[in-house]
């Protein structure tokens, strides 16, 4: 199936460092989303964005909609250990109950 | 907050055998649920759309006879992996969107065929 363009892959980071990871998409999507997923557990959302250059914060987060409405950023702030995961972009191509497209995952390690 | 409980979180089954694993919407209603697996260090990837009351819509190569969906409530959707191989074991997650609250994942179900 289809899935977005997310980079990069894997990060190692300083603790109290800044982040930034992106999705892009040939397509363009009405839902941009941002989930955190740690291990054996299922995705949780981090922040939703509905707008087409829509700037949304959530604590040290903070993610941007695409004013293509085919990309989005994810950033993070002063990095701790607890941001150590995997995150993943997700896209609503179609407004309604329709699945969402997934990013391969950005898995980022914090090192103390 | 829209709640999604999946059941159960860690399941070890005999070749051959069938799994069943639960999805419930604990505090709204979905008419809609997703399915998706997810191998190790992978993303996800979407097996099919739950709908209440109807026949799941399955993506390309998902055998829908391996993977029965029934979606018979509001708040119910089970995934019965039938005669399970070692090449069935993964990370199955399932998905409901709550209005407002948007798109809601369980904790996620480990499947390991021996």
């Amino acid at each position: 199936g289809q899935q977005l363009n997310q980079s990069p892959q894997s990060m190692f980071i300083q603790e109290g460092e800044d982040v930034s990871m992106n999705c892009t998409s040939s397509s363009i999507f009405n839902t941009w989303l941002w989930y955190k997923q740690d291990p054996g557990e299922g995705p949780v959302l981090l922040i939703a964005l509905y707008k087409a250059g829509e700037l949304t914060s959530n604590g040290r987060l903070t993610a941007q909609f695409g004013i293509t409405r085919k990309d989005s950023f994810l950033n993070i702030s002063a990095s701790i250990p607890s941001d150590v995961g995997i995150y993943f972009c997700a896209g609503q191509r179609l407004s309604g109950n329709t699945p969402l497209v997934f990013g391969k995952g950005t898995r980022l390690s914090v090192i103390a | 907050g829209a709640v999604v409980s999946q059941h159960p979180s860690r399941v070890i089954c005999k070749s051959g055998t069938s799994v069943k694993i639960e999805c419930r919407s604990l505090d709204f209603q979905a008419t809609t649920m997703f399915w998706y697996r997810q191998f190790p260090k992978q993303s996800l990837m979407l097996m099919a759309t739950s709908n209440e009351g109807s026949k799941a819509t399955y993506e390309q190569g998902v055998e829908k006879d391996k993977f029965l969906i029934n979606h018979a409530s509001l708040t119910l959707s089970t995934l019965t992996v039938t005669s399970a191989h070692p090449e069935d074991s993964s990370f199955y997650i399932c998905s409901a969107k709550a209005g407002d609250y948007g798109y809601t994942f369980g904790s996620g179900t480990r499947l390991t065929v021996v």
